[in-house]
Parts: C-alpha cells; sequence; structure tokens
C-alpha cells in the first residue's frame, strides 16, 4: 500500500497569501496518478488537479500542482475566501487505492 | 452534466449486509470514457477507496475490502451498487459514489461525486 503523508496537518494564513501544501508518497508514484481534492463541510470532494499538474474543468489558475517521484506540492497563488477547506492528495496508480489524511487550510 | 445520487438504509446492524445504490443522471453508465466508483469517509480513517466497476461488469476492490465487497453495474436502471458484508461499527461512515475517466480501459481520476450518504452501523 502506498502512504501517502500531508503536511502540513493545518495552515493558518490570510485572504490574499500564498499556500504551499505537500504529499509525500510511501513509494515512487507516477505523475499521471496523483490528484488532489478539496472537501468543504457537510460536501463530497472536489476535483482540482489531476496528473499531478493538469487543472480539471472549471477549477481558476491560482491553483496549481508539482512534483514527481514521491513529493508532491500543491500551491494556491493568492487565497480567496471561498478557497479556506480541506486538502486531500490521492494516488490512483497502485493496486490500492489511497488518499492522504488532508491538510487543513484555515483563516488566520 | 453527469450527477450522481446515493441511496440506501441509514441504519445497518452488526453482522448484516450495507447495501447502496449509486443512480446516475445526465450520462450514461455504459459510456467507455468512464467508470464507477465507491469510495467511504470516516472520521477515524479519513477517505478510503472501496472498488471501481466498468460498465462490462469489469471490477476493482480494496484488497484491504475484497473479501466483503461486491460492485455491480445495472444498466438497465443507468445504476450501479455496492454490497458490503458482515459489517461492524468500523464500516461507519459516508459512503460516496463517483464516477471517473477511463481510456483505453486504465481507470484515471474520479471526476464526479454524489454527495455522500451516510450509514451508521449499530445495533
Amino acid at each position: 500500500e502506498i502512504v501517502l503523508t500531508q503536511s502540513p496537518g493545518t495552515l493558518s494564513l490570510s485572504p490574499g497569501e500564498r499556500a504551499t501544501l505537500s504529499c509525500r508518497a510511501s513509494q515512487s508514484v507516477s505523475s499521471l496518478y496523483l490528484a488532489w481534492y478539496q472537501q468543504k463541510p457537510g460536501q463530497a470532494p472536489r476535483l482540482l488537479i489531476y496528473g499531478t499538474s493538469s487543472r480539471a474543468a472549471g477549477i481558476p489558475d491560482r491553483f496549481s500542482g508539482s512534483g514527481s517521484g514521491t513529493d508532491f506540492t500543491f500551491t494556491i497563488s493568492r487565497l480567496e475566501p471561498e478557497d479556506f477547506a480541506v486538502y486531500y492528495c490521492h494516488q490512483y496508480g497502485s493496486e490500492r487505492w489511497t488518499f492522504g489524511q488532508g491538510t487543513k487550510v484555515e483563516i488566520k | 452534466q453527469l450527477q450522481l445520487q446515493e441511496s440506501g438504509p441509514g441504519l445497518v446492524k452488526p453482522s448484516e449486509t450495507l447495501s447502496l445504490v449509486c443512480t446516475v443522471s445526465g450520462g450514461s453508465i455504459s459510456s467507455i470514457t468512464n467508470y464507477w466508483a465507491w469510495v467511504r469517509q470516516s472520521p477515524g480513517k479519513g477517505l478510503e477507496w472501496i472498488g471501481n466497476i466498468y460498465y462490462s461488469g469489469s471490477t476493482y476492490y480494496s484488497p484491504s475490502l475484497k473479501s466483503r465487497v461486491t460492485i455491480s453495474v445495472d444498466t438497465s436502471k443507468n445504476q450501479f451498487s455496492l454490497k458490503l458484508s458482515s459489517v461492524t461499527a468500523a464500516d461507519t461512515a459516508v459512503y460516496y459514489c463517483a464516477s471517473g475517466y477511463s481510456y483505453n480501459r486504465i481507470f484515471y481520476y474520479m471526476d464526479v461525486w454524489g454527495r455522500g450518504t451516510t450509514v451508521t452501523v449499530s445495533s
């Protein structure tokens, strides 16, 4: 099983600031098979990034992803009020698909 | 625009079988560019992938749940379903159905999710 470890657990930032989230895999993940989701309370996860760096349909360009191998990064260039949420990385390249434990981006 | 809706009992007794259905609207469950999935979320274990199914009936299950899970598709009703047997309190979670992109029968990201349904396992 590929374990995804996200850091930090919580990120306290102000609107307009840059958010940088990390996702580290216990084994190498093909860049084709790494995604990032946003989840707000009481809602389903929403796909933001797939294939490490491709934005899903309708996702603003302030959201971006990068990385390779075991280290992946998700960035929000300038936080908008609606961006405060929990973010999950997800790998879908192995026999058992797994998610990270999440990073909460909260208002400072 | 593809939409998914989960339905099923919100309360299941220990040792019984959890059964959920996901109804697909705005698209065909027989699409060759989609696959269909179940994911659950519990406070203790976070997001957990349960398994996938293709319209042809090919299934792929999480190894940790494989012995208890059955996912099937009903093309006549545009639905797919989840059965999880011998449930315990550890199976209490919000269950989501989702759709993903498939190309050449390779499954990629899940991009459409249902709203989720809460299932509690308790006597």
